[in-house]
């Protein structure tokens, strides 16, 4: 069965640069979710969308933004980067159903971000 | 959620035992709840789900048990593997509202 793609799994940037990461999610699935997990923590929830549209806001710092785009895949924007910003980052994508309940969200395998 | 840093609580048991992973939920509206397994360096994968109408359900090797009464959470898993070894997150959610992890538990499996 298909996965939650991400893109890159890795990545190495410099203080105050920017980073683009890039989620694919499940087929049919109309939800994305990003989260952050510093080592040893769980994953802290950012932002989320819902058919192309901010669903919900989590911890996500003003330096960061993202969307979702009309093929449902998702992008998170950083800018400025910071010591403290590296971590794994995940994708998560589930299905919305009418009666008021979200499905299981699924995890992609998370891009290591490394800022040095 | 609060972070335990890099000293997560940890449950070490013998190859063939059965564990019992607990957890406690902080919303008492929450509706949904799932247990992820998650492999160092790896995205959480899905292990079991349970909603708010059931205070038991089984899959393979293992099962979820829901105290709604005093929020609690399990999950127990029979004949144990090495390949068990994991950290292991149970999260929560309302309706179409984002997932709230709990501390995570890491799980040493011994041969």
């Amino acid at each position: 069965a298909a996965g939650v793609i991400q893109s890159p799994r890795h990545l190495i940037k410099e203080k105050r640069e920017t980073a683009t990461l890039k989620c694919y999610p499940i087929p049919r699935h109309d939800t994305v979710y990003w989260y952050q997990q510093g080592p040893g923590q769980d994953p802290q929830f950012l932002i989320s969308f819902y058919e192309k549209m901010q669903s919900d806001k989590g911890s996500i710092p003003d330096r960061f933004s993202a969307q979702q785009f009309s093929d449902y895949h998702s992008e998170l924007n950083m800018s400025s980067l910071e010591l403290g910003d590296s971590a794994l980052y995940f994708c998560a994508s589930t299905k919305r159903f009418s009666s008021g309940y979200t499905d299981t969200q699924y995890f992609g395998p998370g891009t290591r971000l490394t800022v040095l | 959620g609060e972070s335990v840093g890099l000293h997560l609580p940890t449950l070490s048991v013998q190859e063939g035992d059965n564990s019992i992973i607990n957890c406690a939920y902080s919303n008492s509206a929450s509706d949904y709840f799932i247990w992820y397994k998650q492999e160092s360096g790896k995205g959480p994968q899905f292990i079991i789900d349970i909603r708010s109408n059931m205070d038991k359900r089984q899959g393979q090797r293992v099962t979820v048990l829901l105290n709604k009464t005093v929020k609690h959470l399990s999950l127990q898993i029979a004949a144990t593997q090495p390949g068990d070894s994991a950290v292991y997150f149970c999260a929560e959610s309302f309706g179409y509202s984002t997932l709230t992890f709990g501390k995570g538990t890491m799980l040493l499996v011994s041969p």
